[in-house]
């Protein structure tokens, strides 16, 4: 039973438009969510962050949403750039002890120029 | 570069053999994990080592053994595996618990004949 969904395996975004991946859980024990970028033949890496007492995050282009009533949140890139073509993926944490980041299977982004 | 390095990148292997997977990293991070991407498939925590104990195992087979002979170091030993633990095997490293940045190497894909 997956408790991170991406339910878009893939998304097309024109260059400079606004890409928006979404990501829901099931979970309500989350309360730490992260968004990870992979690119072919890479590990993922580590692009922005959100706390369960917070309900938006921004860094640069990139702004994370959260809506805890509804268990979903977004990632969203403003301008989209060719460059941001990768694989997006939505993780969570539960517990402050905890080692255990549970992530959903991933959205695919391509950014047409 | 992350500063976590693995190796091999790729690895044939067929069910009889033992191969071991082997994961450094230089940032003088605490804990160590190993994930295992199969295809269509969320990322899946399968081990994680903090200052050299393991204190995460995910009800993986016997048949993958890890090794951390010390922090900046951690091995996945393989023995008998089944066509179906043919997957991307990627390594992780992190300063502690919930660590936002956890920084992945390039992964070892991994097929089983």
């Amino acid at each position: 039973d997956q408790q991170v969904k991406q339910n878009s395996p893939s998304l097309s975004v024109q260059e400079g438009r606004i890409s928006i991946l979404n990501c829901d859980y099931t979970n309500s024990m989350f309360d730490y969510f992260l968004w990870y970028k992979k690119y072919p033949a890479e590990g993922p890496t580590f692009l922005i962050s959100i706390s369960s007492i917070k309900d938006k995050n921004e860094d640069g282009r990139f702004t994370v949403f959260l809506n805890k009533s509804a268990k979903h949140l977004s990632l969203h890139i403003v301008p989209s750039q060719p460059g941001d073509s990768a694989v997006y993926f939505c993780a969570a944490y539960s517990g402050a002890g905890s080692y255990q980041l549970t992530f959903g299977k991933g959205t695919k982004l391509s950014v047409i120029p | 570069e992350t500063g976590v390095t693995q190796t091999p990148r790729h690895l044939v292997m067929g069910m009889t053999n033992k191969k071991s997977l082997k994961c450094e990293q230089h940032l003088g991070h605490n804990a160590m994990y190993w994930y295992k991407q199969s295809a269509k498939k969320p990322l899946e925590l399968m081990f994680v080592y903090s200052l050299e104990e393991r204190v995460e195992n995910n009800s993986v087979p016997s048949r993958f053994s890890p090794e951390c002979p010390n922090s900046s170091h951690l091995f996945l030993h393989l023995h008998t595996l089944q066509p179906e633990d043919s997957a991307l095997y990627l390594c992780a490293s992190s300063l502690g618990r919930r660590s936002e940045k956890l920084f992945f190497g390039s992964g070892t894909q991994l097929s089983v004949l």
